[in-house]
């Protein structure tokens, strides 16, 4: 398994308090992504990192921030939590080359907003 | 925004009979791959196939692509329970490597 790490795994929250989750590869891939996983919607990119300080939004973004302050960790915000933002996050990470590369995934958070 | 979309949603089988899921998208690619994923974990994966191949092989996948038809399928040959998972199609945006992942397809292989 790709060296990256997810955490926490599971957290139980309220709506309206701030959340952060974290990534943290071992692999030293320039790349990393945040997605979310909902039944009937699939993985839905939120956020990713093409570089240190480097990111942009993705398909759902809003109510998101990301920061990136060293090659290996990646941390996503949910600033006020909503009910909506209820899911399973994933990350992923992948190093970029001449020839399309494929992505490897953490095992997931699973967030609960109540 | 162009997306995988998988057929079928699910499909239940039994031990050593083939599995075919189907990937269909809409706009040009570069390339298109396939993912697994067990359940409670991360995806994991599979195959990767460039716009200008038609067929790859790796073990008892097999992976066709139609840049014409905008259609891929994912053959499983010889299935067994172990490959009970969720499988998903993943293409990408041409703009910068995003990678945009269809539904998914849920197999279940009985013993």
């Amino acid at each position: 398994d790709a060296g990256i790490t997810q955490s926490p795994r599971h957290k139980v929250t309220e709506t309206g308090t701030p959340v952060t989750l974290r990534c943290h590869q071992t692999e030293n891939h320039r790349y990393m992504y945040w997605y979310r996983q909902d039944p009937g919607h699939g993985l839905r990119l939120i956020h990713y990192s093409y570089g240190v300080k480097d990111t942009d939004k993705g398909e759902v973004s809003d109510g998101y921030s990301v920061s990136r302050s060293k090659t290996e960790d990646f941390l996503l915000t949910l600033e006020s939590a909503t009910s909506s933002q209820t899911s399973v996050y994933f990350c992923a990470i992948s190093e970029p080359g001449i020839q399309a590369q494929p992505q490897h995934f953490g095992d997931g958070t699973r967030l609960s907003i109540l | 925004s162009q997306q995988g979309e998988e057929d079928p949603q699910a499909l239940s089988i039994q031990e050593g009979e083939n599995a075919t899921m189907n990937c269909s998208y809409k706009t040009s690619i570069n390339n298109l791959q396939w993912y697994r994923q067990n359940s409670g974990r991360g995806l994991v994966h599979l195959i990767l196939i460039r716009s200008n191949e038609r067929e790859k092989h790796s073990g008892r996948l097999r992976v066709t692509l139609d840049t014409s038809k905008k259609s891929s399928s994912l053959l499983i040959t010889a299935s067994r329970a172990a490959d009970t998972a969720s499988y998903f199609c993943a293409t990408d945006d041409k703009q910068g490597g995003k990678l945009i992942f269809g539904q998914g397809t849920e197999l279940s292989v009985k013993p």
